[in-house]
C-alpha cells in the first residue's frame, strides 16, 4: 500500500543547512509535498515537486527527487530559529487525490 | 488564516458520548477532506467529499464515524459512542477542483476522550 517514511528528529546549528529525507513506496505518486507544522498551528504547504522534476528551488528551500529510489529530500539553507517545526513529507497520485503523509521530522535548532 | 474554519477548537468528552465537529471551507472549495492526527504521527486520511458527494472513505473510518456535507458547503464529522482511542486532532482540508497545492488545512479540532 501507500506509505511515506521519514526520520523522526533532526538537530542542526543555527546558520547551517538542514536536510530532511523521506522515502515513499507508491511509484505512481505524481505530486510530492513538504508541509510544515509549528506548535499550535495548522499544517502549511511549504513546497511541492512534480514527479517529472529532479529539483526545485524556492528561496532557502531546495527539494531533490530521486524517482528511481523513491527518495525525496528538503534542504533548508541558513537554518533559523523560526524554522523549528515538524516537517511532513507527503505524496499523492494526482494533484486532486488524497494526500498520504509521513510521520514527520521534528527539526530543532541549536545556537 | 487559511480561510478553513473548524469548530470547536477543543472538545473534551466522556467515553461513550457522541461528538460532532464542523468544518467551514472557503466557498470555492468543492473538495473537502477529513484527516485525523495523533501525537507523533502525520495526518491520516479519513474521508473525502467532492461537493456534497462522499466519494471515498478510509478503512480507518469505523461505523461509529459519519461525515456529511449537505449542499456542498460546510461539513460535519460525527463520532458516536466515543472511545479513548478516538482522542486525536481532527483536521479539515479544503481545496478547489484539481489543486492540492491550492488547498488548505484548518486549525483542527482537538478531541480528548476521558
Amino acid at each position: 500500500g501507500e506509505d511515506v517514511e521519514q526520520s523522526l528528529f533532526l538537530s542542526v546549528r543555527e546558520g547551517d543547512s538542514s536536510v530532511i529525507n523521506c522515502t515513499y513506496t507508491d511509484s505512481s505518486s505524481t505530486y510530492l509535498y513538504w508541509y510544515k507544522q509549528e506548535p499550535g498551528a495548522g499544517l502549511q504547504l511549504l513546497t511541492y515537486i512534480f514527479s517529472n522534476m529532479d529539483m526545485k528551488q524556492d528561496q532557502r528551500l531546495t527539494v531533490l527527487l530521486n524517482k528511481k529510489d523513491k527518495h525525496l529530500s528538503l534542504r533548508i539553507a541558513d537554518t533559523q530559529t523560526g524554522d523549528s517545526a515538524i516537517y511532513f513529507c507527503a505524496s499523492s497520485y494526482s494533484s486532486a487525490s488524497k494526500i498520504i503523509f509521513g510521520s514527520g521530522t521534528r527539526l530543532s535548532i541549536r545556537p | 488564516d487559511t480561510g478553513v474554519s473548524q469548530d470547536p477548537r477543543h472538545k473534551i468528552t466522556k467515553r461513550g458520548q457522541n461528538v460532532t465537529f464542523r468544518c467551514d471551507p472557503i466557498s470555492e472549495h468543492n473538495r473537502l477532506y477529513w484527516y485525523r492526527q495523533t501525537l507523533g504521527q502525520g495526518p491520516e486520511f479519513l474521508t473525502y467529499f467532492q461537493n456534497e458527494a462522499q466519494l471515498e472513505k478510509s478503512r480507518l473510518l469505523s461505523d461509529r464515524f459519519s461525515a456529511e456535507r449537505p449542499k456542498g458547503s460546510f461539513s460535519t464529522l460525527e463520532i458516536q459512542r466515543t472511545e479513548q482511542g478516538d482522542s486525536a486532532m481532527y483536521l479539515c482540508f479544503g481545496g478547489k477542483q484539481g489543486g492540492n497545492t491550492e488547498a488548505f488545512f484548518g486549525q483542527g479540532t482537538r478531541l480528548t476522550v476521558v
